[in-house]
């Protein structure tokens, strides 16, 4: 069965900390799909990144920045120099790849909040 | 600016009223998944079909709800009758077949008094 766990309910930080959101799944999957969907205070569910299982460079957009290590089952997300506008609820979810659809399987979120 | 559009985007309804959620999604996508959110449990699936086919919903009381697809371009979720524990938030996603995307739609905040 595929599971997403993100441990940290909540965190807060002031403006330009730098912050990880953790990510650790499981899959039985050798073909899977990693994800980090942001949804503002508005509700709707934006997507952040892709990453598959066959590939684990580190990424980095803009201020944004992905870990990926199979080895340890975990996908994290940085955010450097944080802002007002990153305070959101984040997402880690994964998909079980080609045997089932690519259904998304979520964790249970993690709370920002950036105070200024 | 090809997107999954939801209507209505609020809903309040009694308990015990029928109610009809509609997705429409991307054109030429060929996936769509029902997702629901609420406090408790968080996101999960509750269906989903491809090419109009259901292939899994067991994540729904299947009592109360049901979803289908009268074509390619709509999707619909509906409960009856409904029940103040069915109060969330219903997102559609949509997306092609063995592709990892999904495109979510703004989602349906569902409230049953």
């Amino acid at each position: 069965a595929q599971k997403v766990t993100q441990a940290q309910t909540e965190i807060s930080v002031v403006e330009k900390e730098d912050v990880t959101l953790d990510c650790v799944y499981e899959t039985r999957d050798t073909t899977y799909y990693l994800f980090w969907y942001k949804q503002p205070p508005s509700g709707e569910l934006v997507f952040l990144i892709r990453r598959n299982s066959f590939d684990e460079q580190n990424e980095i957009s803009g201020r944004y920045s992905w870990n990926f290590q199979k080895s340890t089952s975990s996908f994290n997300f940085t955010i450097t120099a944080s802002q007002v506008v990153d305070s959101a609820v984040y997402f880690c979810a994964l998909s079980d790849g080609e045997t089932s659809g690519s259904r998304l399987t979520f964790g249970e979120g993690t709370q920002l909040t950036v105070n200024p | 600016d090809a997107r999954v559009t939801q209507t209505p985007r609020h809903k309040v309804t009694e308990m015990g009223q029928e109610v009809t959620m509609r997705c429409q999604p991307i054109l030429g996508h060929n996936t769509v998944f029902w997702y629901r959110q609420t406090m408790m449990q968080g996101l999960e699936l509750l269906a989903y079909f491809r090419n109009r086919a259901p292939l899994d919903d067991s994540g729904m009381p299947k009592d109360r709800f049901s979803a289908e697809m009268p074509d390619a371009t709509l999707a619909t979720l509906k409960i009856q009758p409904s029940e103040p524990r069915d109060s969330a938030v219903y997102f559609c996603a949509s997306g092609f077949a063995l592709r990892p995307q999904q495109f979510f739609g703004p989602g349906t905040r569902l409230t049953v008094l």
